[in-house]
Order: structure tokens, then sequence, then C-alpha cells
């Protein structure tokens, strides 16, 4: 079946510093990676996406980067802040598969 | 921003019971999604509706779950049986369109808890 592999599992960093989520997968087909953020009692949101046509997006202090080649999906997260404490999920086999979670806490 | 919304957000049962639990779509909305997600982590999808019929689901819901969208305006998840391994928090999501290319809006989830 689908696989989705999410590294790393856990980071803790200092405020201030930037982060590296990657996401492997292996569905060919795949065309639309929309990832998503948990952050403690709230609902899980969308935070960034980019589509298979695209090499790189950014929202502010998000950048997403895409190789459709080796099928893998780097989230950049600059000038951390508590508020970005959060489990982070990729999502790229078209909603039914999601990455096991990247639990990031940002310390003051 | 869309809202989904899941009722009720806590549930408890013992061991044998059934549950259910429900969800209201974003208006508008044809896709709806159930999800399960253990401890806070990994999401494991569950059962896939669009325009209120079921299109894709796991072996677990098909033997042990029961799933329908009666109105496009609601959808309902139970569990015929509960067992201490479906403690988790259900989460239900809605998107506009079938297609590839359309993000999911989720709800609060339901947390089940078996006793």
């Amino acid at each position: 079946g689908e696989q989705v592999e999410q590294l790393p599992s856990s980071l803790i960093v200092q405020e201030g510093a930037s982060v590296l989520i990657n996401c492997s997968y292996t569905d060919s087909a795949s065309v639309y990676f929309p990832w998503y953020k948990q952050e403690p009692g709230k609902r899980l949101q969308f935070i960034i996406d980019i589509r298979s046509n695209m090499e790189r997006k950014q929202n502010q202090r998000l950048t997403l980067l895409f190789d459709k080649k080796t099928k893998h999906l780097s989230l950049h997260i600059t000038a951390t802040q508590p508020g970005d404490s959060a489990i982070y999920f990729c999502s790229p086999h078209n909603r039914i598969f999601f990455g096991d979670g990247t639990q990031l806490v940002v310390k003051p | 921003d869309a809202a989904v919304t899941q009722k009720p957000r806590y549930l408890i049962k013992m061991k044998g019971q059934e549950a259910e639990m429900k969800c209201i779509p974003e208006k508008g909305h044809t896709a709806v999604f159930w999800y399960q997600q253990k401890q806070s982590k990994e999401l494991k999808f569950l059962i896939y509706f669009q325009n209120q019929q079921p299109l894709d689901q796991i072996d677990m819901v098909k033997e042990r779950f029961s799933a329908v969208c009666p109105s496009s305006s609601l959808c309902s998840l139970g569990i015929r049986t509960c067992e201490a391994e479906d403690s988790a928090l259900y989460l239900c999501s809605s998107s506009p369109q079938t297609g590839k290319g359309e993000r999911l809006f989720f709800g609060h989830g339901t947390k089940l808890s078996v006793l």
C-alpha cells in the first residue's frame, strides 16, 4: 500500500530557531500536498500546500519545498515562536494517508 | 474560516456498549472523511463519503462500525460494540469537492473513552 514517512517525529528548539520537517511518499499519482497543524485542544488546521507543478511555496515564515523526482517534501519554519508548538502533519495521498506527525516544541 | 461541527466532544462507554458520534460538515462541502487518532499522533483513515455515498473505507469500519450520511448536513459514525482499543479521538473533516486538490476542514473531534 501507499506509504508516508515523516521525520523527525519530534523536535525541541529554542524560540527563534529554524526547523525542517521532511515528508516522503510513494504514490506517483499524488498531485496535491497540504500540511496541517494540530495545537493542543484545537482542531487540525491547514497551514500551507503545494501542487505537483511547483517546487517551492512560501507563506510568511513557512516555506514548502517539493521534489517530484524523489517524492519528497520539506517544510521549513523560520523564526519559530512558542505559538508554533504543535504537531505538524503532511498529507500526500489524497486525504487518505497522513504522515505520522512531527511534534514541535518551541521553548521561550 | 470554515467550521465542521462534531458532537459530542466527549463520550464515555463501557466495553460492549454501542457508541455514536455526529458530524455536521461545512455547508456546501460534498466530501466527508472520518479519521481515528490515538495519543495525539497518527491519523488513521476510516471512511470517505462523497455526496453522502461511502466510496472508500477500511476493513475495520466494514466489520465493526456503522457510518452514514443521511443528509448533506449530517453524518454519523457508530461503533456497534465498543472495545478498549477503540478509545481515541475521532475526527471528521469535509472538503468542497471530490478532486485531488482541496484541503480539508476539520472538526474538534469526539474523544471516545472505552472503560
